[in-house]
């Protein structure tokens, strides 16, 4: 079945420090893929959304790219900031209704 | 804008016991989709329901069930709970093209603690 697979955290980082944190994907067809944050005390929300291979998800400074070829959905910030700090989920939505969503990664910015 | 309320924030129950949690949408949402987060791991997909019907179930057992009311708000209920039943329980909510678009609102959670 579809499935979302991501980077083991916690991963720690100096403020101005660039993110990636990897994500691939395994789904029939063609599905939609997002990264959803978790800040400490918050619900979930949506991060950005990629629907289309070769779409970029831009929002707050991070971007990810929806590669087929590769079955990834990488997230990436060139300088991060000790706010961003929380959990990231990375995710997809296939023929179904339901989102299934990979492990999380915390994030630390240390200032 | 009240955004998706989630009620109670934290509870405690016995093995055995039967819990439900309650969820109000976010204004000019129609559906709800409910989910299980397990500490350290990503939201589980539990059900979701649209127009007062389950449209669609995740791999759970039938222990768990729901509705969902005219005015759109949705109870989650878990029968003779387990200790493995400990976790966040999140409450989304969407228009009526439900997890298709992957836009998805969410409460803060239930934290449901089995002893």
């Amino acid at each position: 079945g579809d499935s979302v697979t991501q980077m083991e955290g916690p991963v720690t980082l100096s403020e101005e420090a660039f993110l990636t944190i990897n994500c691939t994907y395994t789904a029939t067809g063609y599905p939609s893929l997002f990264w959803y944050v978790q800040y400490p005390g918050e619900g979930l929300q949506l991060l950005l959304k990629a629907t289309k291979a070769d779409d970029k998800g831009s929002n707050k400074g991070f971007e990810a790219t929806y590669r087929k070829e590769t079955t990834s959905f990488h997230l990436e910030k060139g300088s991060v900031q000790v706010s961003d700090s929380a959990v990231y989920f990375c995710a997809l939505s296939g023929a179904s209704y339901k989102i299934i969503f990979g492990k999380g990664t915390r994030l630390h910015i240390l200032p | 804008d009240a955004g998706v309320t989630q009620s109670p924030t934290h509870l405690i129950k016995t093995r055995g016991q039967q819990v439900t949690l309650r969820c109000s949408p976010k204004s000019g949402h129609d559906t709800v989709s409910w989910y299980q987060q397990a500490l350290g791991q990503g939201p589980q997909f539990i059900f979701q329901y649209y127009e007062e019907e389950e449209r669609q179930r995740g791999n759970f057992p039938d222990r768990f069930s729901g509705h969902q009311f005219p005015n759109y708000s949705s109870e989650l209920n878990v029968n003779a709970l387990l200790l493995g039943d400990s976790a966040l329980y999140l409450c989304a909510s969407s228009p009526g093209t439900g997890g298709v678009t992957g836009e998805l609102f969410f409460g803060e959670g239930s934290r449901l603690t089995v002893l």
